[in-house]
């Protein structure tokens, strides 16, 4: 049983670009969320999906926005990349009906240049 | 505002010695809590979690933790530490809304080292 997978595990940007990450979830799940995590801190909740519409949002700026598919999986896309987009980008997967716990994957290290 | 102090940003201990990891919250309700560790270039894997009853609650890996409500605190704790703990420890509250998780707030972490 495959956990939650993201893609790519790096990634280099110049500033002012666009970038897409994706996250597939833990089989069974049907909610996912994304978090940041710069370095030196704590994760930071950027969004969550479900039924493929964002039901809440930290204090992030448009730039950021995210899609969910059909099956479930989940892309975050950042726009217009700054300096201080580098950051390790996590997804989590969880199931409504479930037992409240976030699964993790090992995330997306962006690095904006 | 929900908030997550993890006072210590670094400890070090020596292995087979106890630890203790602190982890203070802000949170109007009944809060949720959990403590995720987290080793280099993986992401965050939970030890524990409380959400009710039973103030001291066991986790993976011989951790334990316990919730204090009159000290707002949810403080880690192994009796013997391996050198395989190292890692950096986080603390975080979560809200939920129908059954789900809204949204973890995280602590900035605390990194352990733990000497031979």
């Amino acid at each position: 049983d495959a956990g939650v997978t993201q893609s790519p595990t790096h990634l280099i940007k110049t500033r002012g670009q666009q970038v897409t990450l994706r996250c597939s979830p833990k089989s069974g799940h049907d909610t996912v969320s994304w978090y940041q995590q710069a370095l030196g801190q704590g994760p930071q909740f950027i969004f969550q999906y479900y039924e493929e519409e964002e039901r809440q949002r930290g204090n992030f700026p448009d730039r950021f926005s995210g899609h969910q598919f059909p099956n479930y999986s989940s892309e975050l896309n950042v726009n217009a990349l700054l300096l201080g987009d580098s950051a390790l980008y996590l997804c989590a997967s969880s199931s409504r009906d479930g037992d409240e716990k976030l699964f993790f994957g090992s995330g997306t290290q962006l690095s904006v240049l | 505002a929900q908030s997550v102090t993890q006072p210590d940003i670094h400890i070090t201990v020596s292995e087979g010695a106890s630890l203790e990891l602190r982890c203070n919250y802000s949170y109007g309700a009944t809060p949720y809590l959990f403590w995720y560790v987290q080793s280099p270039g993986q992401g965050l894997q939970l030890l524990l979690k409380y959400f009710s009853g039973d103030t001291l609650v066991q986790g993976i890996k011989g951790f334990e933790a316990e919730f204090k409500r009159s000290q707002s605190s949810f403080n880690l704790r192994k009796p013997s530490v391996h050198w395989s703990d190292a890692a950096e420890y986080f603390c975080a509250v979560g809200a939920w809304d129908g059954g789900a998780t809204n949204k973890l707030i995280f602590g900035t972490g605390t990194l352990l080292a733990v000497q031979p």
